[in-house]
C-alpha cells in the first residue's frame, strides 16, 4: 500500500512558540486526512481532519494545511504548551472507509520550558 | 465521549501460549479494529470487523485471529505467541472515518 511519511522524527520547540509538523503522502487518490496525538502511555487521540476539497482547516489552537500539488500535509500548533508534548502522526484515507487508513510513523514533539 | 477500553495495559506471556486481548467500546459502533504499533513502523492493521461475527484481514493477520460475538466486544487472539509479537496493541472503533482508540496493551512475549 501507499506509505505516509514524516519529514522529521523529532521536533523541539520553546513553550509559547508555534509548532509545525509535516507529513508527506504519496497516494494522490487520498481524499481524507487526519492528525492524531499520542501521549505517553495512551492511545492516539483525534486532533483534526481535512478533506481533499479543502486546503486549510482550523481548530482550537491547531490548523491543518493541505497542499495537494506536492502531496504535503502540515499541522500547526499555536502557542505550544507543555501539554502538547506527544507523538503526532498523520493518516490518509483513499477509500472513504476507516479500513483504508494508512498511518505515518510519527513525530515526537518536545516542548521546552 | 466514546470510550474504548482494553482490558489489560501490560501483559507478559511465554512463547507458545495462547493470548487473548480484549476490547470493549460503549458507542454502538459498527466497525472495530486491531492494530499493532512498533517503533518506526507506525500503526499496522491486523484485523477489523464491520459487524457482529464479521471479520476481515488487515495488512498483517498472520499469527492472529479475532472474535466478535457481540457488537461492543472485539477480541484479538494470538494462537501461539512468539517473540516477534512483542508489541503495543491498539484497539479502535468507528462509525465512519474517525477512529477512536483505546489506551493500548503492551504485550511482551518471552
Amino acid at each position: 500500500g501507499e506509505s505516509v511519511g514524516l519529514h522529521l522524527p523529532t521536533l523541539s520547540v520553546q513553550e509559547g512558540d508555534n509548532s509545525i509538523i509535516n507529513c508527506a503522502y504519496s497516494n494522490s487518490a487520498s481524499d481524507y486526512f487526519i492528525w492524531y496525538k499520542q501521549e505517553s502511555g495512551k492511545g492516539p487521540q483525534f486532533i483534526i481532519d481535512i478533506r481533499s476539497n479543502m486546503d486549510k482547516r482550523q481548530g482550537q489552537r491547531v490548523t491543518v494545511l493541505l497542499n495537494k500539488t506536492v502531496k504535503h500535509l502540515s499541522l500547526q500548533i499555536a502557542a505550544t504548551q507543555p501539554g502538547d508534548s506527544a507523538v503526532y502522526f498523520c493518516a490518509e484515507n483513499y477509500s472513504g472507509s476507516a479500513r483504508q487508513l494508512t498511518f505515518g510513523s510519527g513525530t515526537q514533539l518536545t516542548v521546552l520550558p | 465521549d466514546v470510550k474504548v477500553t482494553q482490558s489489560s495495559r501490560y501483559l507478559v506471556k511465554r512463547t507458545g501460549e495462547k493470548v487473548f486481548l480484549e476490547c470493549v467500546q460503549d458507542m454502538d459502533h459498527e466497525n472495530m479494529f486491531w492494530y499493532r504499533q512498533d517503533p518506526g513502523l507506525g500503526l499496522r492493521l491486523i484485523y477489523f470487523s464491520y459487524d457482529v461475527k464479521m471479520k476481515e484481514k488487515g495488512d498483517i493477520p498472520e499469527g492472529y485471529s479475532v472474535s466478535r460475538e457481540k457488537k461492543e466486544r472485539f477480541s484479538l487472539i494470538l494462537e501461539s505467541a512468539s517473540t516477534n509479537q512483542t508489541s503495543m496493541y491498539l484497539c479502535a472503533s468507528s462509525t465512519l472515518d474517525e477512529l477512536h482508540f483505546g489506551n493500548g496493551t503492551r504485550l511482551t512475549v518471552t
